[in-house]
């Protein structure tokens, strides 16, 4: 089976912290990679795409390591608004693979005032 | 734009009975999926449909049965309930531009077969 690994948390932080996520994919061949976030008791959502030369969307940087198979998310001045769980998302590999997609099991971000 | 809709919202079942699970999706997408939530376990493809009339079985597809009679709609079937089917499922559909795929979700349905 493809493996997407993510640290479960939960990841308790003050507003304002700037706070880091890792996740690792066992499919070598993946070609497109997310982040996806879900809030308590709601369907997930699209947060990001995660390009290869990395890519930044507002106080969120998404990071691609194809050499080491690893995702990392950024989130920078935390917002209490940020609270939710983040999961990180891998396709499979080309062909009829590709448009599948392989969920982590999702970082729990808190922010606290 | 509604985008996915899933019906019902919640049921509860007893063992062995059944069920069906609609999707609908007015975005004119090509893919659509099923997917079960458990806690600890992440999102489970169960089985996913690259246009009207195909289906294929993803991860977890034993106890389910799909159809996809209609470009809008996914069905999802529960033929005889039992408590491991206990779940959240979630219903999303997609298009395909190169190798970008934004899977788009419905609210969701809480299952629980006692």
């Amino acid at each position: 089976r493809k493996e997407v690994e993510q640290d479960p948390g939960p990841f308790n932080v003050p507003e304002g912290a700037t706070v880091a996520f890792n996740c690792t994919y066992s499919n070598s061949a993946s070609q497109s990679f997310f982040w996806y976030r879900q809030d308590c008791r709601k369907e997930p959502k699209l947060l990001m795409s995660v390009y290869s030369s990395g890519n930044e969307d507002g106080r969120f940087t998404a990071q691609l390591n194809r050499a080491s198979q690893y995702i990392s998310l950024l989130i920078r001045d935390s917002k209490l608004s940020d609270s939710a769980t983040y999961l990180c998302v891998v396709n499979g590999d080309s062909g009829a693979g590709s448009y599948q997609l392989t969920f982590g099991k999702g970082t729990k971000l808190s922010v606290i005032p | 734009n509604a985008g996915v809709t899933q019906t019902p919202k919640f049921r509860v079942l007893k063992t062995g009975q059944s069920m069906t699970l609609l999707c609908a999706q007015d975005m004119n997408h090509e893919y659509m999926y099923w997917y079960r939530q458990d806690p600890g376990m992440g999102l489970r493809l169960i089985h996913y449909s690259v246009g009207e009339g195909t289906t294929a079985k993803g991860e977890v597809p034993d106890g389910y049965n799909v159809s996809r009679l209609k470009k809008q709609n996914f069905l999802l079937g529960l033929e005889s309930a039992a408590p491991s089917q206990t779940s959240v499922y979630f219903c999303a559909s997609s298009i395909r531009t190169g190798n970008v795929n934004e899977q788009f979700f419905g609210p969701g349905t809480r299952l629980t077969v006692l």
